[in-house]
Formats: C-alpha cells, sequence, structure tokens
C-alpha cells in the first residue's frame, strides 16, 4: 500500500522568504512519480512540479524546486521568493507503478504567505 | 484550449436522493478520473475511465458510479446520498499514454456538493 504523509498542517511565511514543505512518501514500488499541486480557496487543483523516481536530478520549475530525497523516502517543496499569490493548500501526491495514473494525495500543508 | 470543466460548480441535495456531475476533459485527453476531497482532507480516488470503462476503482462503495461517453466526456452518479457524502468532487484528464511519465492530471473546478 502507497502512503503519502505531510506532517505540517499549516505554516506562515512573510513576502520574498523560501519556504519547505515536507511530504515523505511510503511505496514497495519498483517505480513512481511524486506531484507537488496547489489548491486556492477557490478549489481547483494547479499542478506544480513532478520528480520521477529515477530522475538523476532534483526537478525545478521557475521559483519551486523539489528536494528528492530518494533514501530517506522524501520529496520536499521548496518555494523561494513567496508571494502573496502563493497563499493556498499544498498537496503532495504519488503515482504508483502500476496504477494507471492513480494519484494518492497527502492530507496538505496550508500555506499564509503575509506582507 | 479548454481545459477541463464540470458541471455544475455547487449542488444541495437530501439525504437518500441520487445525484450527478459532469465532467468534459481538457482536449486531447482520453482518461477521466474522479475524486472525492471532504472539507480539510487530501482528495480521494473514486474511479478512473477509459475507452468507456472502468479502469480502476478505490475505496468507495457501489452507490458510486460512473459513465464515460464516447467523446470522453464523464458523469459521476452517488445514489442514496448520506450526510458524509457532503464534499468537493474533483474531475481530472489525462493522457493514456501519459500515466507512467511526468504528465500531470489536469483538474476541473470542482462540483461543490451539500447534503441536508
Amino acid at each position: 500500500a502507497q502512503k503519502i504523509t505531510q506532517t505540517q498542517p499549516g505554516m506562515f511565511v512573510q513576502e520574498k522568504e523560501a519556504v519547505t514543505l515536507d511530504c515523505t512518501y511510503d511505496t514497495s514500488d519498483p517505480s513512481y512519480g511524486l506531484f507537488w499541486y496547489k489548491q486556492p480557496s477557490s478549489g481547483e487543483m494547479i499542478f506544480l512540479i513532478y520528480q520521477g523516481s529515477y530522475d538523476q536530478q532534483n526537478a525545478t520549475e521557475g521559483r519551486y524546486s523539489l528536494n528528492f530525497q530518494k533514501a530517506r523516502k522524501s520529496a520536499n517543496l521548496v518555494i523561494s521568493a513567496s508571494q502573496l499569490g502563493d497563499s493556498a493548500m499544498y498537496f503532495c501526491a504519488m503515482r504508483g507503478f502500476d496504477s494507471w495514473g492513480k494519484l494518492q494525495f497527502g492530507a496538505g500543508t496550508q500555506v499564509v504567505v503575509t506582507p | 484550449d479548454a481545459g477541463v470543466t464540470q458541471s455544475p460548480t455547487h449542488l444541495i441535495k437530501t439525504r437518500g436522493q441520487q445525484v450527478t456531475l459532469r465532467c468534459s476533459p481538457k482536449s486531447g485527453h482520453d482518461t477521466v478520473s474522479w475524486y472525492q476531497q471532504a472539507l480539510g482532507q487530501g482528495p480521494q480516488f473514486i474511479f478512473q475511465y477509459y475507452e468507456e470503462e472502468e479502469r480502476q476503482r478505490g475505496n468507495f462503495p457501489d452507490r458510486f458510479s460512473g459513465h464515460q461517453f464516447p467523446n470522453y466526456s464523464s458523469e459521476l452518479n452517488v445514489n442514496a446520498l448520506l450526510l458524509g457524502d457532503s464534499a468537493l468532487y474533483l474531475c481530472a484528464s489525462s493522457l493514456s499514454t501519459g500515466v507512467y511519465s511526468n504528465q500531470p492530471q489536469h483538474f476541473g473546478d470542482g462540483t461543490r456538493l451539500s447534503i441536508l
């Protein structure tokens, strides 16, 4: 069985500062993918970044980067230079090897960016 | 290029009623997945449709059923509604050839279902 754990229910961060959102996972699959999504209060789920289990490099996408530590089974999201518009719920999700793309989500972390 | 569209945006029902939610996938996508997101929680996978067949199902009772049409759009039906079915229902689409790649699922804005 797969499991995603996000231990930080909520965080405050000042504008222009960086923030790290923790995500640990548990799987026995030989290959898997890790995704981060952003969900503003309006409800839509916005894709941010992807890391494949066999990727050698940590993924980066603009102000988003992923600190992937395979041996520790962690995939932390780093948001640099936070903006007020970054205030939202952030979800870590995993796609298993034989899952036809089905995503297993964590409980999420609420981020509030303050001026 | 239209993204994933869901209707209606909000819905209020009473216990025991039945509801149908609709989803049109992103242009070019052929796979539709449905998720239930209770307040304050992460989305939970309900099922996935591909080629008009249910390909995979999560841990949801048979009261939850679905359908996919030849144009790839999909419906989620819930019978005998319970208070606990109150949630945001999200539809996500993807391309079948991308299920093992870095291609993400694209989500709609969701339907907020309230059961009284």
